[in-house]
C-alpha cells in the first residue's frame, strides 16, 4: 500500500495563476481532508469530504475549492493564487469508524510569488 | 469557535531528561488525539484519549486526559534523539472536525 500520496511535491506559482493539488489514497478510506500548515500556526483545516461526491468547508476555506469525484481522490484547487496561500499543504484520510485517526500524505510545498 | 492551545511552543532538553507538553481547550472535548511530526515530515497519529481522567502509555510516552475533558498532556521519560519533532494535540467536540494546537517543538541535545 502506498497510503496517502500527494502530487506535486513542490510548486511555485505567480500571483493570479491557478493550480490543482491531487491527493490519492489506496486504503479505501471514506473521509479525506485538506490542511495547510504555516510556521507557528499548526494545522488548519481547509475543506474535507465524508464520502464520494460530498465536500464541506473547514476553518480556512476562502480561496480554495475541492472536488471528490472518486472515493480515492480528493482535489484541492486554487483559482487565483495569492502570496497568502504560500504554505505546506497536507492531505489526510481516515475511516468512518476512526475519524480522528488520520493518515497524512507527505505534503506539497507551495510558494506564490 | 473552538480553540486548542499548547504550551510550551519550544522545548530544548538534554538527552535523558524528561519532557512534557500541555494542551488546553476552550471547550469541553469529546476526545483528544496526539500526533508527532518529524522535521521535514508529515504528522503521524500517536494515540486517542476519550474518557475523563484517562491515562495511556506507549513505552516512554504517557498521555493523560483531564477530568473535565478540557486539557491533556504528553510526558516523555528519558528523552532520546529519536524523540525530536513537533508534537500536536488535536481535539474534537461531538462530531466536529479536528482542531489542532500549534504544537510543541522538541529538540534533544545529545
Amino acid at each position: 500500500n502506498a497510503g496517502v500520496t500527494q502530487t506535486p511535491k513542490f510548486r511555485v506559482l505567480k500571483t493570479g495563476q491557478s493550480m490543482t493539488l491531487l491527493c490519492a489514497q489506496d486504503m479505501n478510506h471514506e473521509y479525506m481532508y485538506w490542511y495547510r500548515q504555516d510556521p507557528g500556526m499548526g494545522l488548519r483545516l481547509i475543506h474535507y469530504s465524508v464520502g464520494e461526491g460530498t465536500t464541506a468547508k473547514g476553518e480556512v476555506p476562502d480561496g480554495y475549492n475541492v472536488s471528490r469525484l472518486k472515493k480515492q481522490n480528493f482535489l484541492l484547487g486554487l483559482e487565483s493564487a495569492a502570496p497568502s496561500q504560500t504554505s505546506v499543504y497536507f492531505c489526510a484520510s481516515s475511516i468512518r469508524d476512526r475519524v480522528y485517526e488520520q493518515y497524512f500524505g507527505p505534503g506539497t510545498r507551495l510558494t506564490v510569488t | 469557535g473552538q480553540q486548542v492551545m499548547q504550551i510550551p511552543q519550544y522545548q530544548h532538553v538534554q538527552e535523558g531528561e524528561d519532557f512534557t507538553t500541555y494542551c488546553n481547550s476552550s471547550t469541553t472535548l469529546s476526545n483528544i488525539q496526539w500526533y508527532k511530526q518529524r522535521p521535514g515530515g508529515h504528522p503521524v497519529f500517536l494515540i486517542q484519549l476519550v474518557k475523563s481522567g484517562e491515562v495511556k502509555k506507549q513505552k516512554r510516552l504517557t498521555f493523560q486526559f483531564g477530568e473535565a475533558k478540557k486539557n491533556s498532556s504528553l510526558h516523555i521519560t528519558a528523552t532520546q534523539t529519536t524523540d525530536v519533532g513537533t508534537y500536536f494535540c488535536a481535539g474534537a467536540s461531538g462530531n466536529t472536525p479536528l482542531v489542532f494546537g500549534k504544537g510543541t517543538r522538541l529538540s534533544v541535545i545529545a
